[in-house]
């Protein structure tokens, strides 16, 4: 048990839906992180909160939208994705930014048709 | 772009010791050398990091070379259970003090019985 979940852990949506990515983690860590992992690619930072606040967004489209409410939650809101974006969207938290390791989720398997 | 370069996979008869390589030719003089690896299905895990001297916890050891270009990742008794992809990873920096991991491909580590 990492003490990272991510709800859901499959994801099939259409290119018009609206969807949501949770993230929890239960370790009390002041940074997250959402990454995304395609086929043989490698894993693609796409976000990083520090105490709720963003201090990275990796030239990320606008269709992905994170939110930080609190230091335990990490959102990532969906909206009008492409196939091209199906992938394994993962989560990651770490004591803060200084200071290793990061814990991972297990990840969301994200299907866009 | 990954800072680190290795092979893309290996194998390993079970119960035999296990070397990953790993180049990190354009490493500078405070960068601590990360191991994760993915089990399928699941999400990166911490396995080990190491800054000059060679380090051991209960997983593995991380040998580092005396001019810190490369390092060797030793799973002493391979299991079953260790077939994953193995990351070796360098960080970027965010801004001062603050770091984000560069993944890469990785080495897709294959156990046999």
């Amino acid at each position: 048990e990492t003490g990272v979940t991510q709800t859901p852990r499959h994801l099939v949506m259409g290119m018009t839906n609206k969807k949501s990515l949770k993230c929890e983690q239960h370790l009390g860590h002041n940074a997250m992180y959402w990454y995304k992992q395609s086929a043989k690619k490698p894993l693609e930072l796409m976000f990083v909160y520090s105490l709720e606040e963003r201090v990275e967004n990796n030239s990320v489209p606008s269709r992905f939208s994170p939110e930080c409410p609190n230091s335990s939650h990490l959102f990532l809101h969906l909206h009008t994705l492409q196939p091209e974006d199906s992938a394994l969207y993962l989560c990651a938290s770490s004591q803060d930014l200084e200071r290793d390791p990061q814990y991972f989720g297990p990840g969301t398997r994200l299907t866009v048709l | 772009d990954a800072k680190t370069t290795q092979p893309n996979s290996m194998e390993s008869n079970e119960e035999e010791p296990v070397h990953l390589p790993c180049n990190h030719s354009t490493i500078s003089g405070t960068d601590y050398i990360h191991w994760y690896r993915q089990l399928p299905s699941q999400g990166p895990e911490y396995v080990i990091h190491g800054l000059t001297s060679n380090v051991n916890n209960r997983m593995a050891s991380l040998a580092i070379a005396e001019d810190r270009k490369s390092s060797t990742l030793i799973l002493h008794r391979a299991t079953l259970r260790d077939a994953a992809v193995y990351y070796c990873i360098l960080r970027d920096v965010i801004t001062s003090g603050t770091y984000k991991y560069i993944f890469g491909t990785g080495t897709r580590l294959k156990v046999l019985a």
